[in-house]
């Protein structure tokens, strides 16, 4: 099975801050990666496809880069509804395994 | 209204079985694989299983494979997980998921989850 791993584990920051969020896979999985944000009580939200595609209605401070093995979730300036927890996912073999999430919380 | 409406959670003693359901709306449900993920409480997501448009291919994560089995009816727009010889661990919110293309790739369409309960 193919493990990915998220780093960091949660994150603090303020409103307009850039974050960054990786994702690390145990092979490599091309581009077969997607990013959700899930906020609480809520069902997650898909943002990114394909490494870098931006699902449609997600705002463009969101973007996604990477293949391979190695990936990241950028957050260019934060915005208030943006603290949630963020979810990577390999979508190349099954089982399509996520990271362990990366919370992101107010400083 | 493009939509997956959930149903079937519950509470249920260890050993015993629960069905869940997700009836699908809005969308042309026989052209899209469907998914299954859960997620223990306080705890981050699992997925659990994927089915093919046809429903002629499924897959399953290790710890549910072989008691868990995912069907669909696309007659009924309706996509099912039957849960047999539950645990304890299996505790869980389970949300359906609609595959945004084929049946490897990022879910775009999530239900509301269902809390299913595994306790004596």
């Amino acid at each position: 099975d193919i493990q990915m791993t998220q780093s960091p584990s949660f994150l603090s920051a303020s409103v307009g801050d850039r974050v960054t969020i990786t994702c690390r896979a145990s092979e490599s999985i091309s581009s077969f990666l997607s990013w959700y944000e899930q906020r609480p009580g809520r069902a997650p939200k898909l943002l990114i496809f394909a490494a870098s595609t931006l699902q449609t209605g997600v705002p463009s401070r969101f973007s996604g880069s990477g293949s391979g093995t190695d990936f990241t979730l950028t957050i260019s300036s934060l915005q208030p509804e943006d603290f949630a927890t963020y979810y990577c996912q390999q979508t190349y073999s099954a089982p399509l395994t996520f990271g362990a999430g990366t919370k992101v919380d107010l400083k | 209204e493009v939509q997956l409406l959930q149903s079937g959670g519950g509470l249920v003693q260890p050993g015993g079985s629960l069905r869940l359901s997700c009836a699908a709306s809005g969308f042309a449900f026989s052209g899209y694989g469907m998914s299954w993920v859960r997620q223990s409480p306080g705890k981050g997501l699992e997925w659990v299983s994927v089915i093919s448009n046809t429903g002629g291919r499924a897959y399953y994560a290790d710890s549910v494979e072989g008691r868990f089995t995912v069907s669909r009816d696309n007659s009924q727009d309706t996509v099912y997980l039957q849960m047999s010889s539950l645990r304890a661990e299996d505790t869980a919110v389970y949300y359906c998921a609609k595959v945004r293309l084929g049946i490897f790739a990022g879910l775009d369409l999530w239900g509301q989850g269902a809390l299913v309960t595994v306790s004596s």
